[in-house]
């Protein structure tokens, strides 16, 4: 089973500022194969980054995903006040999926 | 518009079996592109992967819970159903249904999900 390790797993910014998100998996992932999803307290999850880098449907272009091998990361420029929330990478392969443990992104 | 809606017991007691369904609507179970996942969120916790059946009903479950899972679905009602054997305290999560795209060798994400339901496991 491969492992999603997020990091950190607090990211205390002002709006305005950028955040940058990590995901190492314990295995090299096929990079079609990766997301990003945010989540907000009482609300279901939402698809931001398919593919490691394409973007959902809806998405603002202040949301991106890089990355390839193990090692994924999304980035949030000029955060807004409705980006604060906690985010979770997810890989899919071998027909099983797995999430990270999430990373939050707070208000400092 | 596509969505999903859970639905099933609030209260469960321990040993017991769960029974939850997965409601879609806006596209249909035999598109050859779409699956639906059972996703659980314990309280302040990250989010699980449960289950996911395909569109040609092969089935995929979590090896932590291999053994107390099964999915089905029934076509023609548009309904994806779990269920979860000898419930636990620690079962107690919210439970999301969630459509998955994929075709040929590219993931698209898990893009419509609905809006969970809360079981609780306790005597």
């Amino acid at each position: 089973e491969i492992v999603l390790t997020q990091s950190p797993g607090t990211l205390s910014l002002s709006p305005g500022e950028s955040a940058t998100l990590s995901c190492r998996a314990s295995q090299i992932i096929v990079s079609n194969y990766f997301a990003w999803y945010q989540q907000k307290p009482g609300q279901a999850p939402r698809l931001l980054i398919y593919g490691a880098s394409s973007r959902a449907t809806g998405i603002p272009d202040r949301f991106s995903g890089s990355g390839s091998g193990t090692d994924f990361t999304l980035t949030i420029t000029r955060l807004e006040p409705e980006d604060f929330a906690v985010y979770y990478c997810q890989q899919y392969g071998r027909s099983l999926w797995t999430f990270g443990q999430g990373t939050k992104v707070e208000i400092k | 518009q596509v969505t999903l809606k859970e639905s099933g017991p609030v209260l469960v007691k321990p040993t017991e079996t769960l029974t939850l369904t997965c409601t879609v609507s806006g596209f249909s179970l035999s598109d050859k592109r779409l699956g639906v996942s059972w996703i659980r969120q314990a309280p302040g916790a990250a989010l699980q992967w449960l289950a996911h059946i395909f569109s040609n009903d092969d089935k995929s479950y979590n090896p932590s819970l291999r053994g107390r899972l099964t999915i089905s679905k029934d076509t023609s009602k548009s309904q994806v159903v779990l269920t979860m054997t000898n419930m636990d305290p620690v079962d107690t999560a919210t439970y999301f249904c969630a459509r998955a795209e994929q075709w040929m060798m590219e993931y698209y994400g898990m893009d419509v999900w609905g809006q969970g339901t809360t079981v609780t496991v306790s005597s």
